[in-house]
């Protein structure tokens, strides 16, 4: 089984809809983020969490909100889904030490 | 000026030879710093990490940084086409008081076979 696991992988959904991506990790991390990915602009950061009481915004919060439900859980949500919100998104973990982030599977996300 | 920069290619190069890929970045505090290979459509996976100047070495792949510089690379030797990936450089840098992952854009790298 993989170390951090995000579903769904794939999701199609409409233009205003809710929807929740899920990111659980079994390295035992305090550290967990949230990115998306677009052609040609790298990952960008949305959320991190430092742990289960210390959410913080990234570089492109707007339109996205979490919920750290436990230290293995962190999940992220598009209250209401717009078109420019397709994208690959990417959950990670890291420990406190500065050392390596260790990514998810990825949930390809399109909005119509 | 972006924080971490990366010339987003593509790269190319022949089966056999050395793939150089370089990156930039902008916080001289940084702390930690990463070469992540990804595949089309797929998660980045971590090639080598260096904390310290100087080269780091690991099978085929050299890292090599200079801090007073500010700049880190990558070295490829004999490049196989399995290589042909995007190379994403990262940064564990010290921003508002605390230590987050800046990720360059990325360089594609084609290995012609």
């Amino acid at each position: 089984d993989a170390d951090v696991t995000q579903t769904p992988r794939n999701r199609i959904t409409k233009t205003g809809k809710r929807i929740m991506l899920e990111c659980s990790q079994t390295k035992g991390h305090d550290r967990m983020y949230w990115y998306r990915q677009d052609p040609g602009l790298g990952l960008r950061l949305i959320y991190y969490s430092f742990d289960v009481k210390d959410i913080n915004k990234g570089e492109i919060s707007d339109g996205y909100s979490v919920s750290r439900q436990a230290q293995a859980k962190f999940s992220l949500s598009l209250e209401s889904a717009i078109p420019n919100q397709t994208a690959l998104y990417f959950c990670a973990t890291s420990d406190p030490t500065g050392g390596e982030a260790f990514f998810g599977q990825g949930t390809r996300l399109t909005v119509v | 000026q972006k924080e971490v920069e990366q010339n987003s290619g593509p790269l190319s190069v022949p089966e056999g030879a050395i793939a150089s890929l370089n990156c930039t970045y902008s916080d001289r505090v940084s702390q930690s710093f990463f070469w992540y290979r990804q595949y089309s459509g797929k998660s980045p996976e971590l090639i080598m990490s260096i904390y310290s100047n100087g080269d780091k070495e690991d099978g085929r792949f050299t890292a090599q940084l200079n801090k007073a510089s500010q700049y880190v690379s990558l070295l490829i030797r004999d490049s196989q086409p399995s290589d042909s990936a995007t190379y994403l450089c990262a940064v564990n840098s010290l921003s508002s008081g605390t230590y987050k992952y800046i990720f360059g854009t990325g360089t594609r790298l084609k290995v012609l076979a």
